[in-house]
């Protein structure tokens, strides 16, 4: 009940093309959901989030879809660009605020052929 | 530059000898947390931090101590370590919520290796 599944594992996408990461959530207590990038040998880092009374948060290319009945989460990068080459994880958060403890998605390995 | 910084960045060890992996940061963060990454497992917690004196269990907290007796530092303590504890393991903090985000700010990363 505390996983966050994600799929897919890995993804090729072409330059200019669109990118879609998709996450999936057991536990109805989790409320707040943020996407993290991390490039090899760096630490990840925040790209976006969102908490479960929003259905769609938009940052420049990067939309978070929220569907809290169905209790999934995609991460969709818009005119994918070769520097957006990372592992992307999803996460969900419990506690005071939405935060503390973190359950994350295995990762997606990210290609953008240029 | 606020940054979250953590020491050693690698580490080669044997079965059974007590280590400390610490970290630190300069953001006065109320929260730290610790996990660990593992290729097909991604991140998982280990242990969290809400405030100086206050820890909590993450998923995979067994093999591990951690205390937070300062606010900037919170180690990570394996007194026994194992083989099955090789891995990349991040420190990350983060201060109080605002607005949609809390963000959590991650350290490069420890790379231990237990022979």
């Amino acid at each position: 009940q505390q996983q966050v599944k994600q799929s897919p594992q890995s993804l090729i996408v072409q330059k200019g093309g669109i990118s879609i990461i998709n996450c999936a959530y057991e536990n109805t207590a989790f409320d707040y959901f943020p996407w993290y990038q991390q490039f090899p040998g760096k630490g990840p880092a925040l790209l976006i989030a969102i908490r479960p009374d929003v259905s769609e948060k938009k940052e420049g290319r990067f939309t978070i879809s929220f569907n809290k009945s169905a209790k999934q989460f995609s991460l969709h990068i818009m005119d994918s660009q070769p520097g957006d080459s990372a592992t992307y994880f999803c996460a969900a958060s419990i506690g005071p605020s939405g935060t503390y403890k973190y359950i994350f998605g295995t990762g997606t390995r990210l290609k953008v052929l240029a | 530059e606020a940054q979250v910084t953590q020491n050693p960045r690698y580490l080669i060890t044997v079965t059974g000898k007590k280590l400390t992996v610490t970290c630190s940061q300069n953001m006065n963060h109320e929260y730290m947390s610790w996990y660990r990454q593992d290729p097909g497992l991604g991140l998982r917690q280990i242990y969290y931090s809400m405030n100086v004196e206050v820890t909590d269990k993450g998923d995979v907290p067994e093999g591990y101590k951690v205390s937070r007796k300062e606010k900037r530092n919170f180690p990570l303590i394996l007194e026994s370590p194992s083989p099955n504890q090789t891995s990349l393991y991040f420190c990350a903090s983060s201060g109080s919520t605002s607005g949609d985000y809390n963000e959590q700010f991650f350290g490069p990363g420890t790379r231990l290796t237990v022979l």
